[in-house]
């Protein structure tokens, strides 16, 4: 049982390269969250899905599109990197919404030059 | 916007202290309350998760409090260990995709 993994663990992109970002749990949850994580800022939610084929927008969404076209999986992507976009994202799941725990995965290092 | 405060920012301890990290929440409607731990580079483990209707929940040499009225809780560690040395996170759920966290707390037991 992995719990919540991501790839790549690293990443260092050019202004303007994309990318996508790729988490995947397999604890059946059927919540599934994006964050980024700045100094100073704690983690800010991007964007976040309740089930497979659904997503939502959370409080930092701009620049960012993702997809849950697979319960197990939620691709974050980066269409235009920018460098304020350089930060550390983590994935995290839950069983539901309110009343369940979330576990995150390890993090993705990314550095937009 | 909801505002979850952490204080201290950080804390050194020798070995062997209990110790007490706050966490502040301003707006009391909330479904729960988790408080994880974050190691250099690591991704976030989860310590502690209190419902909304719970006070307290307990794990080994954790005790988390939680007192919605006054939008406090509070992790307190026993025996303080060089191994608890971390970053520890609170973060609050208003709706499932409203969750809120602190800064976080850097904690130092020195052996």
């Amino acid at each position: 049982n992995a719990g919540v993994t991501q790839t790549p663990k690293f990443r260092v992109l050019k202004t303007g390269q994309s990318m996508t970002l790729l988490c995947a749990q397999d604890m059946n949850h059927e919540y599934m969250y994006w964050y980024r994580q700045d100094p100073g800022m704690g983690l800010r939610l991007i964007h976040y899905s309740v089930g497979e084929g659904t997503t939502a927008k959370g409080e930092v969404p701009d620049g960012y599109n993702v997809s849950r076209l697979k319960k197990q999986n939620f691709l974050l992507g980066l269409e235009s990197a920018a460098p304020s976009q350089t930060s550390v994202y983590f994935c995290a799941s839950s069983m539901t919404g309110t009343g369940n725990e979330q576990f995150f995965g390890p993090g993705t290092r990314l550095t937009v030059l | 916007k909801q505002e979850v405060t952490q204080i201290p920012a950080a804390l050194s301890v020798p070995e062997g202290e209990n110790l007490v990290l706050n966490c502040s929440f301003t707006d009391s409607a909330i479904y729960n309350l988790q408080w994880f731990r974050q190691d250099p580079g690591k991704g976030l483990t989860s310590l502690l998760l209190i419902q909304s209707s719970q006070r307290e929940q307990t794990s080994g040499r954790l005790n988390a409090s939680l007192d919605k009225s006054s939008g406090r809780s509070t992790l307190y560690i026993a025996a303080s260990q060089p191994g608890d040395s971390a970053t520890y996170l609170c973060a609050v759920l208003y709706n499932f995709n409203k969750f809120y966290f602190g800064s976080g707390t850097k904690l130092n037991v020195k052996p």
